[in-house]
């Protein structure tokens, strides 16, 4: 199985701030790697795949990078309603693998 | 508009068994792979196992490979999520997931699982 590891496991910042996650995979996964977030007791929302193309309708403030093992999302300006997890998942092989999550909160 | 609507919240007693279902509304179901992503509480997202609702091709990840079974119905558009005996360590929310690129992208509201004595 790829292991997938995010840091930093929750970070905390304010209104208009800037955060960046890093999600390192275990072992090439070229650029198949999707961001998603998940608001407490809501269902995940898909953010980006191919590690940087954004799901329709997702604002710009959403960026992803990175291929090979290392990738990285910055969400800009945050608001409050940015205070969600926010998981990486490789989908290079049939068994799809997700992080462990960063938790957010503004 | 695209929507997985799941069935409800189940509670359940080990031993027994339990089919749930997600229905694909407002886009082309059987061109569109779907998947099952287990949450068990307080924890992260897991992938069990996906579908191709045009030929019903499945499979499974290593760990849950024989304990569940994915199968779909093309006439009412619906992926179904089985076990014939439940666990307590089943107890869990249970969400689908659309396919497009070969990732998730729409995803279905979840369907609580409890299982308890």
């Amino acid at each position: 199985d790829i292991q997938m590891t995010q840091s930093p496991s929750s970070v905390s910042a304010s209104v208009g701030d800037r955060v960046t996650i890093t999600c390192r995979a275990s072992q090439d996964i070229r650029t198949y790697l999707a961001w998603f977030h998940q608001k407490t007791g809501q269902a995940p929302k898909s953010l980006i795949y191919a590690a940087s193309t954004l799901q329709s309708g997702v604002p710009s403030k959403f960026n992803g990078s990175g291929s090979g093992t290392d990738f990285t999302l910055t969400i800009s300006d945050l608001q409050p309603e940015d205070s969600t997890t926010f998981y990486c998942q490789q989908y290079s092989t049939y068994l799809w693998t997700f992080g462990q999550g960063t938790r957010v909160e503004i | 508009e695209v929507q997985l609507v799941q069935s409800g919240a189940e509670v359940k007693k080990p031993g027994e068994s339990l089919k749930i279902s997600c229905k694909g509304n407002g886009y082309s179901f059987t061109t569109k792979w779907i998947s099952w992503v287990r949450q068990m509480p307080g924890k992260g997202l897991e992938w069990m196992g996906r579908i191709n609702p045009s030929d019903s091709y499945t499979n499974y990840s290593p760990s849950l490979q024989g304990h569940v079974i994915i199968s779909v119905d093309k006439s009412i558009s619906t992926v179904f999520l089985q076990w014939s005996s439940l666990k307590t360590s089943d107890s869990a929310i249970y969400y689908c997931s659309r396919h497009t690129e070969g990732v998730s992208d729409y995803w279905g509201q979840g369907t609580l699982v409890t299982v308890s004595t």
